[in-house]
């Protein structure tokens, strides 16, 4: 069965204190992994696409890299208004469905 | 560019009314749509798949007759919750696929339901 666990559930970092949330999948052949952000009473804002391991993109603070089994959300440096619930998603071969993750939710202290 | 927008953002009705939510995407074609629901501090369950011209496809133990989906154009799907009751009230949000070389799904701001 097609599984996304993300951990932790919840991280609280100061400002500026750089680290990693973890995106666990097991998907029967991978056609795309997912980051999007969510802020509290909004819809997901997209962030990344990952295709195939060993892809990284970066956008900002952020930046997302794929292996065959996870994928990695680094924040370097993070500020308050990064704080938001940091959603995966994969989509597996043969689907338009996504299949989500329950999500990291990150606090950023001032 | 990949804008989704909802209408409307909150909705409070009486239990038994039927209500109708929106969604467009306003600058690009959807042959593709999605319906969620999403419970406090959980994730986003999907509910239906919907495809323009043709019956949506619903998710194993989703209503089709309470959850009643059309997508008449493809700019636009509609959600209907019919007879609505206290444990529908949840937060819904609807998403486009922007096909593609990297096909992607962009969500809308959701939509508040809560009936009384």
């Amino acid at each position: 069965e097609d599984q996304v666990t993300q951990s932790p559930e919840a991280l609280r970092l100061q400002e500026g204190e750089s680290s990693s949330l973890n995106c666990s999948y097991t998907v029967s052949g991978l056609r795309g992994l997912f980051w999007y952000r969510q802020d509290p009473g909004k819809g997901p804002e997209f962030l990344f696409t990952l295709y195939s391991a060993g892809e990284e993109k970066e956008k900002e603070r952020l930046k997302a890299t794929l292996t065959k089994k996870e994928s990695f959300l680094h924040i370097t440096a993070p500020k308050p208004e990064d704080s938001a619930t940091y959603l995966c998603a994969v989509q597996a071969s043969g689907t338009y469905k996504y299949i989500f993750g329950t999500g990291t939710r990150l606090k950023v202290l001032a | 560019g990949a804008v989704v927008s909802q209408h409307p953002s909150r909705v409070i009705c009486k239990s038994g009314t039927s209500v109708k939510i929106e969604c467009r995407s306003l600058d690009f074609q959807a042959t593709t749509m999605f319906w969620y629901r999403q419970f406090p501090k959980k994730s986003l369950m999907l509910m239906a798949t919907s495809n323009e011209g043709s019956k949506a496809t619903y998710e194993q133990g989703v209503e089709k007759d309470k959850f009643l989906i059309n997508h008449a154009s493809l700019t636009l799907s509609t959600l209907t919750v019919t007879s609505a009751h206290p444990e529908d009230s949840s937060f819904y949000i609807c998403s486009a696929r922007l096909a593609g070389v990297q096909e992607t799904q962009y969500f809308g701001p959701g939509t508040r339901l809560l009936v009384l």
